[in-house]
């Protein structure tokens, strides 16, 4: 079983949809979350941390379930823009190294 | 936010040929770097991680004789792949850390390797 495994997708949506992003991670020594965006023939850009009360930037939400080991990508009023792979990552205390998802993708279409 | 700047972005070379890749982090000394692969359509994977002053850590499964690490200042660690061969064909990003280990990673622009 991978560390962090994500739906691969890919999710179709038309502009204005709201889509949602599930990753769960299997070792409960991870300590901090992740969203990166990578575009296709890109490097992995950071999107936003994710923390244990859930947080909110713009139009993305993301919410950590520790119990669950479970994470999550709320992106509302979804953009052409959006369009790109999402990857879940998180490291674990004390263990200097991110541990990758396989990547969601997201295409958004007119 | 920081940099990391990787060079080249792309190549294209023989076989049995040895290629460089080098990765600087511009605005803050890293002592650690990672390199990753990611083939077509699949997740990053990490290869090894990078250590100022010392030997690298290789993943398992990742040979240590065909990709050399050096790592010899606190701004620069090089990938080489030696003896290249098709099947090292990929996209290979570096990445580095600020000494808050809990921080976000900076990714370098990554590198197109085609080994034909």
């Amino acid at each position: 079983r991978k560390e962090v495994e994500q739906d691969p997708g890919p999710f179709n949506v038309p502009e204005g949809a709201t889509v949602a992003f599930n990753c769960t991670y299997s070792n409960s020594a991870s300590q901090s979350f992740f969203w990166y965006r990578q575009d296709c023939r890109k490097e992995p850009k950071l999107l936003m941390s994710v923390y244990s009360s859930g947080n909110e930037d713009g139009r993305f939400t993301a919410q950590l379930n520790r119990a669950s080991q479970y994470i999550s990508l709320l992106i509302r009023d979804s953009k052409l823009s959006d369009s790109a792979t999402y990857l879940c990552v998180v490291n674990r205390s004390g263990y200097n190294k991110l541990i990758f998802g396989a990547g969601t993708r997201l295409a958004v279409h007119p | 936010g920081a940099v990391v700047s990787q060079h080249p972005s792309w190549v294209i070379c023989k076989s049995g040929t040895s290629v460089k890749i080098e990765c600087r982090s511009l605005d803050f000394q890293a002592t650690t770097m990672f390199w990753y692969r990611q083939f077509p359509k699949q997740s990053l994977m990490l290869m090894a991680t990078s250590n100022e002053g010392s030997k690298a850590t290789y993943e398992q499964g990742v040979e240590k004789d065909k990709f050399l690490i050096n790592h010899a200042s606190l701004t620069l660690s090089t990938l080489t792949v030696t003896s290249a061969h098709p099947e090292d064909s990929s996209f290979y990003i570096c990445s580095a850390r600020a000494p808050d280990s809990n921080t976000e990673a900076f990714f370098g622009q990554g590198t197109r390797l085609t080994v034909v």
